[in-house]
């Protein structure tokens, strides 16, 4: 297995323009979710999916879309990049139980000037 | 709501020496916990989990022991050593919750 798999590993854009991370994984994960991390301001929740097709807000959705057409996919747009974007993005699945681990992927670096 | 809450790093020490790493928890119910390790430039990993009272959760020296009377889930090892350096988060999960509640992470630094 894979594990989850996030592209690019590192990315710069400039301010106003979008672009899609890709994250998959292959452990037929129910449950998926994206995370930000911030120096001093640990992990920070954006979205998450409990199946394909159901998606909800997390702690700051703002300025991001998802959709999960898959199990397996789990893309995070952002539709017009701003400064404040800039951080590193994690992608993470888990089964279906109160005891079960979350599995991350490797991250993505973005940088927006 | 759910929250957790850890000691503020970073926590600085010497090679051989002991680790402690606070967490305190507040949930509804018996939820399961959870210490993830965070290496430079990676993701983050299961360090080790405890789901019930008592449990005792147990990985590469580390350990935790799940608390419910003091709501606490401590990480401890008995002997530090330069490749333990990285950030540690406690987390929770309560029966219902779709998504784990993270704390904040406490960066360790192991000098030799």
């Amino acid at each position: 297995n894979a594990g989850v798999t996030q592209t690019p590993k590192f990315q710069v854009l400039k301010t106003g323009q979008s672009m899609t991370l890709q994250c998959a994984q292959d452990m037929n994960h129910e449950y998926m979710s994206w995370y930000r991390q911030d120096p001093g301001m640990g992990l920070r929740l954006i979205h998450y999916s409990v199946g394909a097709g159901i998606t909800d807000q997390g702690e700051v959705p703002n300025g991001y879309n998802v959709s999960r057409s898959t199990t397996e996919d789990f893309p995070l747009r952002l539709l017009s990049a701003a400064p404040s974007q800039t951080s590193v993005y994690f992608c993470a699945s888990s089964q279906d139980s109160r005891g079960e681990t979350q599995y991350f992927g490797p991250g993505t670096r973005l940088l927006v000037l | 709501g759910d929250s957790v809450t850890q000691m503020e790093g970073p926590v600085t020490l010497s090679e051989e020496a002991f680790l402690t790493i606070n967490c305190t928890y507040t949930a509804t119910g018996y939820p399961s916990l959870f210490w993830y390790v965070q290496y430079p430039g990676e993701g983050l990993q299961l360090l080790l989990k405890a789901t019930k009272a008592d449990d005792k959760g147990s990985n590469k020296g580390f350990e935790a022991t799940y608390r419910k009377e003091t709501t606490s889930f401590h990480l401890e090892k008995g002997s530090v050593q330069v490749s333990d350096s990285a950030v540690y988060f406690c987390a929770l999960k309560s029966r219902g919750s779709y998504i784990p509640t993270f704390g904040r992470g406490t960066s360790l630094i192991v000098h030799p």
